[in-house]
């Protein structure tokens, strides 16, 4: 069974601080990562994708990669309280009928004024 | 470019009856993915289309099934309704499904409410 496991919070940071967020997979044929942001009743947005270990920025986030640890995580700096949402981190694989992604529970971002 | 859309927004439905959600690709994607998302948990994959076959389904019963059209958009069919079945529906669409991660990057569209009574 492939599982993606996230905290799932909440996480509360004053506005201005750096928020991490954390995500483990168990299949180590995983090769691409994906970070989600969603609002309250509302569906997901792509953050960003990570298919290579190291970092990867893109303007206040960098996704941040370790595969031999099976780990990702995303960092938001500078956070803002519109950042304040559910973050998904969601794996895929390849080969075969591998399309889809798997999803952690995803963890809750709370950035206080 | 249009986004990913889906109708209808929310639907009401009772015990036992069927229902059709829809979902229009964005313009240039060829693959579509349906996935099931239960309050307080992550989005569960039920199936993917890629050029109207089904390629890949996740552990969901027979009576969810779905087509792709040839413009590539898609239909997610539930029959026998259950309690259980109450969710938020996604449709998410790609510009493929095996090329890496810039064709496979998953769009979603805004979700279909499912109330099942």
């Amino acid at each position: 069974q492939k599982e993606v496991e996230q905290n799932s919070g909440p996480l509360s940071v004053p506005e201005g601080a750096i928020a991490s967020l954390n995500c483990t997979y168990s299949d180590r044929g995983s090769q691409s990562f994906f970070w989600y942001r969603q609002y309250s009743g509302k569906s997901p947005e792509l953050i960003m994708f990570i298919y290579s270990n190291g970092d990867k920025e893109d303007g206040r986030f960098t996704a941040q990669l370790n595969k031999a640890s099976q780990y990702v995580s995303l960092l938001i700096r500078d956070s803002q309280p519109s950042d304040s949402a559910t973050y998904l981190c969601a794996v895929k694989g390849y080969g075969g009928s591998q399309g889809n992604l798997i999803f952690g529970k995803g963890t809750k971002l709370s950035v206080k004024p | 470019e249009t986004g990913v859309t889906q109708s209808p927004t929310h639907l009401i439905k009772t015990r036992g009856q069927q229902v059709t959600l829809r979902c229009s690709s964005q313009s240039g994607h060829n693959t579509v993915s349906w996935y099931q998302q239960a309050l307080g948990q992550g989005p569960q994959f039920i199936f993917q289309y890629y050029r109207e076959e089904e390629n890949g389904r996740g552990n969901f019963p027979p009576r969810f099934s779905g087509l792709q059209f040839p413009n590539y958009s898609s239909e997610l069919n539930v029959n026998a309704l259950e309690l259980d079945d109450s969710a938020l529906y996604l449709c998410a669409s790609s510009l493929g499904t095996s090329g890496g991660p810039h064709t496979d990057t998953q769009y979603f569209g805004p979700g279909t409410r499912l109330t099942v009574l």
